[in-house]
């Protein structure tokens, strides 16, 4: 147990709907990130949030939607997403969130969301 | 872009062995952080490196901050069952950077 959480544990979704992801950390961090793990491949930040202020990450296709509410809370909206997005997603928290990319700032992760994107 | 070369990328071990692993890259970065992965679950941190030339332990688990700042291993003594599962290692700069992962596995 790392003290991030993230619901569901897996989802299946068809390319017309629309789903969230929600992570949620009980270490009192001050940012908190998605990335993508595909199968074979690094894993790859889309987004961070640094005292609930989005860091831009632009390499991630609109129909991925970031949401903070609060430094504890974060979740991934998706909508018309494509086969090739079915990955591992994964929420991390770092203490800091020094405004940057938490690139010095130790992270530690959830357990992650399965999603298969048919 | 950054990157980190991460060997190997798999091995068998056998109960009792010593494993090392290893990442590489052009870059320097400012922190190293070794983290493990079981099947169905996140990354979990292992050990975290702050200072080039930093040796630092966690039970059988042994990492060091590469003196150029470019480079980081992980030695693990005395293996057992359960250290199988990818492990990965991770760059600090202006983000963080992961390695593609060694795959542990056991010889059966």
């Amino acid at each position: 147990e790392t003290g991030v959480t993230q619901t569901p544990r897996h989802l299946v979704m068809g390319m017309t709907n629309k789903k969230s992801l929600k992570c949620e950390q009980h270490l009192g961090h001050n940012a908190m990130y998605w990335y993508k793990q595909s199968a074979k491949k690094p894993l790859e930040l889309m987004f961070v949030y640094s005292l609930e202020e989005r860091v831009e990450n632009n390499s991630v296709p609109s129909r991925f939607s970031p949401e903070c509410p609060n430094s504890s809370h974060l979740f991934l909206h998706l909508h018309t997403l494509q086969p090739e997005d079915s990955a591992l997603y994964l929420c991390a928290s770092s203490p800091r969130g020094n405004g940057g990319l938490g690139g010095t700032d130790t992270q530690y992760f959830g357990p992650g969301t399965r999603l298969t994107v048919l | 872009g950054q990157q980190l070369n991460q060997s190997p990328q798999s091995m068998f071990i056998q109960e009792g062995e010593d494993v090392s692993m290893n990442c590489t890259s052009s870059s320097i970065f400012n922190t190293w952080l070794w983290y493990k992965q079981d099947p169905g679950e996140g990354p979990v941190l292992l050990i975290a490196l702050y200072k080039a030339g930093e040796l630092t332990s966690n039970g059988r688990l042994t990492a060091q901050f590469g003196i150029t700042r470019k480079d980081s291993f992980l030695n693990i003594s005395a293996s057992i069952p359960s250290d199988v599962g990818i492990y990965f290692c991770a760059g600090g700069g202006n983000k963080l950077v992961f390695g593609a992962g060694t795959i542990l596995r056991v010889k059966s």
